[in-house]
């Protein structure tokens, strides 16, 4: 079982759209959760991070950590064609942005 | 504020060859790492440099890969001999330190094909 478990898609939906992308995971050590946003033949961009449990929002994005159940989502509102990329979840246990253990990507399509 | 700069872009060799990545990283950031993403999959860390030091090389492939950061600011990854498993994306990023909440960097990345 691999430590970072993410659904690869792609995720297909029209502009507008609230997406939602998620990912599970096993190691119970992790504190910190980041997503990374990467477009084709580019290098990842992080988008978010939060440490330990609960909710951040940044403009459209928002992210949730539920430790209980290791599971970590993202939800992007309003979605634009410009949100087309592959979304990488990544953790780490106590060492920070140190360590850090990445999901396989979501790649999310967002059609006008 | 410029990124972190890696060359070369794409590489193609054959298997058995060797080859060599250069990575620069963002202006003053002591944390250096690299990482290897293959197609389909997250990125994997290497090794992380701090300064011109080894702080993790615990992944890295040690009979084929080396990596060095000697004057605490360039590194360079190199692979020999190259295998076709390590046909991949090798990504280097930067961070300020190791402080918890000290974010790091990628750059574009240095596209490797091994036939």
């Amino acid at each position: 079982q691999k430590e970072v478990e993410q659904d690869p898609g792609p995720l297909s939906v029209p502009e507008g759209a609230i997406v939602s992308l998620n990912c599970t995971y096993s190691n119970s050590a992790f504190q910190y959760f980041m997503w990374y946003r990467q477009y084709s033949r580019k290098g990842p961009e992080l988008l978010m991070y939060t440490y330990s449990s609960g909710n951040k929002e940044d403009g459209r994005f928002t992210a949730q950590v539920d430790k209980s159940s290791k599971y970590i989502s993202l939800f992007i509102r309003d979605s634009q064609p410009s949100d087309s990329a592959t979304y990488l979840c990544a953790m780490s246990d106590d060492t920070g942005f140190q360590k850090l253990v990445f999901g396989t990507g979501t790649r999310l399509l967002v059609s006008p | 504020e410029a990124g972190v700069a890696q060359s070369p872009r794409y590489k193609i060799i054959e298997k058995r060859q060797s080859v060599a990545f250069w990575c620069n990283p963002i202006s003053g950031h002591a944390t250096l790492y690299w990482y290897q993403q293959i197609l389909g999959q997250g990125p994997k860390l290497l090794i992380q440099f701090q300064n011109n030091g080894v702080v993790d090389d615990s992944q890295l492939p040690k009979d084929r890969f080396s990596a060095e950061r000697l004057k605490g600011v360039d590194s360079t990854l190199k692979i020999q001999p190259a295998k076709l498993e390590d046909s991949a994306v090798y990504l280097c990023a930067s961070s300020l330190g190791r402080q918890l909440n000290t974010k790091a960097f990628f750059g574009q990345g240095t596209r490797l094909t091994v036939v």
